[in-house]
């Protein structure tokens, strides 16, 4: 089972709907989550954090944690051509102190003018 | 804003060789890492560096690869004999530590092994 999941898409969505992006992890033990956008050729950047169960919104972006369900989601509203990107889901995985990101493999979106 | 800055931003070099990738992270962070992304695949850890010590490695992390912070600000990735299959987008990026702190990456060395 791989440890971050996405569906890699892509997922189509017309300007100004609802681009919905999902992740499951399977460390039930997992603490904080994390969505990065990675424009084609970029490096990652981070667009939000979660840790506690429930909505967490920035803007036009809200993040959702179910820790029970071991899912994340991130909601983009308005959705804006500019939004078209790969979105990374990642879990922050700690053992014995150490700690890493560990990566699904994106979701590619295009937002369809 | 505090950014991550890598260098160079492409390398191309001949199997077998040596290469250097630099990084020089945030300054007040203490944490430090490499990651590479092959084309067209995601993005994986390879090294995680806190204290001048290397905290935890992959796999991918053999003895081919080593980490030096040579001084206060430079955080360095070294290749010793390079592979074809080493050809990658390598992200170096950086954290203030803690679970509430996501990973400021740098704008990524492109490296091309011929």
């Amino acid at each position: 089972q791989k440890e971050v999941e996405q569906n890699s898409g892509p997922l189509s969505v017309p300007e100004g709907a609802i681009a919905s992006l999902n992740c499951t992890y399977s460390d039930r033990g997992s603490q904080s989550f994390f969505w990065y956008r990675q424009y084609s050729g970029k490096s990652p950047e981070l667009i939000m954090f979660i840790y506690s169960n429930g909505d967490k919104e920035d803007g036009r972006f809200t993040a959702q944690l179910n820790k029970a369900s071991q899912y994340v989601s991130l909601l983009i509203r308005d959705s804006q051509p500019s939004d078209s990107a790969t979105y990374l889901c990642a879990v922050l995985r700690i053992i014995q102190g150490a700690q890493k990101l560990v990566f699904g493999q994106g979701t590619r979106l295009t937002i369809n003018p | 804003e505090p950014e991550v800055t890598q260098t160079p931003s492409h390398q191309v070099t001949q199997m077998g060789q040596e290469v250097i990738l630099r990084c020089v992270p945030i300054s007040n962070h203490l944490y430090f890492y490499w990651y590479r992304q092959i084309l067209g695949q995601k993005v994986e850890f390879l090294v995680s560096f806190y204290n001048n010590e290397i905290s935890e490695k992959s796999e991918i992390f053999d003895d081919q690869f080593s980490v030096e912070r040579p001084d206060g600000s430079n955080f360095t990735l070294k290749i010793r004999s390079t592979k074809l299959e080493d050809s990658a987008m390598y992200f170096c990026a950086s954290s203030a530590g803690g679970v509430y702190y996501g990973y400021t990456f740098g704008s990524g060395t492109r490296l091309t092994v011929v």
